[in-house]
């Protein structure tokens, strides 16, 4: 059973708009979370983290609220430009030997 | 540039026949790791370093052997590939202790397939 789920393969949004990408979380021990962006035939690169402690944590456009109650992320993007267009994985924390879960991905594709 | 390089970057085998995929970091990072990604599981982690010499299991390391004799590589060894170890593969490296808390760098993939 998938500890972190990304329950959306893709999003489309406008040039412009905002991006919202969703993960949600099984496990209340999950102490910190992160964002990773992946292009093609590329190997995935760190965009932002957010501990458990938070409830958001931004850095430039980019923004993650954490729902603990819910179990439930969000990485806002605001504005969304083409070179946002990405695989954008969700990955936890684990509890046990502490190595990283990871969902399995939204591909996001930003329309002109 | 720091990077974390890979090779091959593509690869068909048979079933059964040994293969290495390689790979080197030059960030002088301590920890080390060899995730696989399939469509809808996302990465899960095979084995992980800690420091030379050090290895441990992660999520799925059936099938699969590493090895760490320096700081800068750390090879993934299938020494009988079957077709269910299709998958595209990457390493990463950390500078810290492997606790998750440290951004991972990744290598480009490795997009492997057994028939």
């Amino acid at each position: 059973d998938q500890q972190v789920k990304q329950n959306s393969p893709s999003l489309s949004v406008q040039e412009g708009r905002i991006s919202i990408l969703n993960c949600d979380y099984t496990n209340s021990m999950f102490d910190y979370f992160l964002w990773y962006k992946k292009y093609p035939a590329e190997g995935p690169t760190f965009l932002i983290s957010i501990s458990s402690i938070k409830d958001k944590n931004e850095d430039g456009r980019f923004t993650v609220f954490l729902n603990k109650s819910a179990k439930h992320l969000s990485l806002h993007i605001v504005p969304s430009q083409p070179g946002d267009s990405a695989v954008y994985f969700c990955a936890a924390r684990g509890d046990s030997n502490y190595q990283l879960i990871w969902g399995a991905g939204t591909k996001l594709i930003i329309k002109p | 540039e720091a990077q974390v390089t890979q090779n091959p970057r593509y690869l068909i085998t048979v079933t059964g026949k040994k293969l290495t995929v390689t790979c080197s970091q030059n960030m002088n990072h301590e920890y080390m790791s060899w995730y696989r990604q399939d469509p809808g599981l996302g990465l899960r982690q095979i084995y992980y370093s800690m420091n030379v010499e050090v290895t441990d299991k992660g999520d799925v390391p059936e099938g699969y052997k590493v090895s760490r004799k320096e700081k800068r590589n750390f090879p993934l060894i299938l020494e009988s590939p079957s077709p269910n170890q299709t998958s595209l593969y990457f390493c990463a490296s950390s500078n810290g202790d492997g606790t998750g808390y440290d951004e991972q760098y990744f290598g480009p993939g490795t997009r492997l397939t057994v028939t």
